[in-house]
């Protein structure tokens, strides 16, 4: 079965940066478009970034642009997001996403804190 | 970026009722439209694709419709396990945009 785990979150001091990773398992991660989606505490859902299947296509939130990268490596199943310059609007619950008629499966989430 | 509204932002319904939520698009966005819906401290699960497609798996009580601006997601009983938060997604070009949310209680 379709399996999506985050890691990398945790506490971080405005300023600083961070990287998530995501594990995907269960279809062949190389076929398919990726996204990561954050949901700030106790608010609404926010798309953050895209990638496409083979890495050549990429988007960005304009809240993120010129802070996080996304990027994969297919041969290790993974999706990554770097994130920079850390804001504390930045806290949220990062999901892992894959892309197939909008979101048909999404990972449990990592959580970000960004705080001093 | 295109907006979408969504409407009610809450509502308090009771097991067996119809419930009807909206979302409308700041401008055409053809059928590129998906239902989520959130249960407190989970992932998003989606329910309905393309406006109006089904996801494998989910109770036939839950229906979408619309295209172009306007868009509907029906529950037509509504059932214990479907109190939750539901959430419209546009992907008909990037950035993707949600609606803000619709939280469904118990009345």
């Amino acid at each position: 079965q379709v399996q999506l785990v985050e890691s990398g979150g945790g506490l971080v001091k405005p300023g600083g940066s961070l990287r998530l990773s995501c594990a995907a398992s269960g279809f062949t991660f190389s076929d398919y478009y990726m996204s990561w989606i954050r949901q700030a505490p106790g608010k609404g859902l926010e798309w953050v970034s895209y990638i496409s299947s083979s890495g050549s296509t990429i988007y960005y939130a304009d809240s993120v642009k010129g802070r996080f990268t996304i990027s994969r490596d297919n041969a290790k199943n993974s999706l990554y997001l770097q994130m920079n310059s850390l804001r504390a609007e930045d806290t949220a619950m990062y999901y892992c996403a894959r892309v197939n008629y909008g979101i048909d499966y999404w990972g449990q989430g990592t959580l970000v804190t960004v705080s001093s | 970026a295109i907006q979408m509204t969504q409407s009610p932002s809450s509502l308090s319904a009771s097991v067996g009722d119809r419930v009807t939520i909206t979302c409308r698009a700041s401008q055409g966005i053809r059928n590129d439209l998906g239902w989520y819906q959130q249960k407190p401290g989970k992932a998003p699960k989606l329910l309905i694709y393309a406006a109006s497609s089904l996801q494998s798996g989910v109770p036939s009580r839950f229906s979408g419709s619309g295209s172009g601006t306007d868009f509907t997601l029906t529950i037509s009983s509504l059932q214990p396990e479907d109190f939750a938060t539901y959430y419209c997604l546009h992907d008909y070009n990037y950035p993707w945009t949600f609606g803000q949310g619709t939280k469904v209680e118990i009345k």
